[in-house]
């Protein structure tokens, strides 16, 4: 059980376009979901926490108009990379959390290249 | 977030036992010792986690020592398929986790 799908999982887009990136939990009701990116050799870095139905908390740093997140349903968490650069080539990962003693679910993350 | 100290990188034949250790010494009451892996271009993958009380499961168990200040993952016998870098993080639940540097774990054939 315990499984997050994230959608799609590579994705190259041109510069000023917006890329939409989902995350779903298959098998449970995620309370919570994050967002991350992962630049090359580098380690995980949180960008966002989004609950269902209320807004997302965005790490400092991050913009929030750029980054767009919904977090519409207890299954459903996207993230919208709007006018998109090639600075923001990197690795976005999901992750889910079904809230008390469980563990986090990450998805399998998507590799974003803007050219 | 309470700092945690891993090995930037270990090495290990297969078929023998690994552990792995994590140093804590800021940690709070409230904070759980979570350790995720991560193998290259996947999303981190779920190991184990706790608070005091050591903890088996089937991948991995984990000791915390008795003034929580340190732990340590232990791999019962590694293959090839757990050479990954390996994330100790300290935080309390439903908090998010942020990620360290991790160590690098490398197993031989």
């Amino acid at each position: 059980g315990a499984v997050v799908s994230q959608h799609p999982s590579w994705v190259i887009c041109k510069s000023g376009t917006s890329v939409k990136i989902e995350c779903r939990s298959l098998d449970f009701q995620a309370t919570t979901m994050f967002w991350y990116r992962q630049f090359p050799k580098q380690s995980l870095m949180l960008m966002a926490t989004s609950n269902e139905g209320s807004k997302a908390t965005y790490e400092q740093g991050v913009e929030k108009d750029k980054f767009l997140i919904n977090h519409a349903s207890l299954t459903l968490s996207t993230l919208t990379v709007t006018s998109a650069h090639p600075e923001d080539s990197s690795f976005y990962i999901c992750s889910a959390s079904r809230g008390g003693s469980y563990g986090y679910t990450f998805g399998s993350g998507t590799r974003l290249t803007v050219v | 977030d309470a700092k945690t100290t891993q090995p930037n990188s270990m090495e290990s034949n297969e078929e023998e036992p690994v552990h792995l250790p994590c140093n804590h010494s800021t940690i709070s009451g409230t904070d759980y010792i979570h350790w995720y892996r991560q193998l290259p271009s996947q999303g981190p993958e779920y190991v184990i986690h706790g608070l005091t009380s050591n903890v088996n499961n089937r991948m991995a168990s984990l000791a915390i020592a008795e003034d929580r200040k340190s732990s340590t993952l232990i791999l019962h016998r590694a293959t090839l398929r757990d050479a990954a870098v390996y994330y100790c993080i300290l935080t309390p639940l439903n908090t998010p986790l942020v990620f360290g540097k991790g160590t690098r774990l490398s197993v031989i054939a």
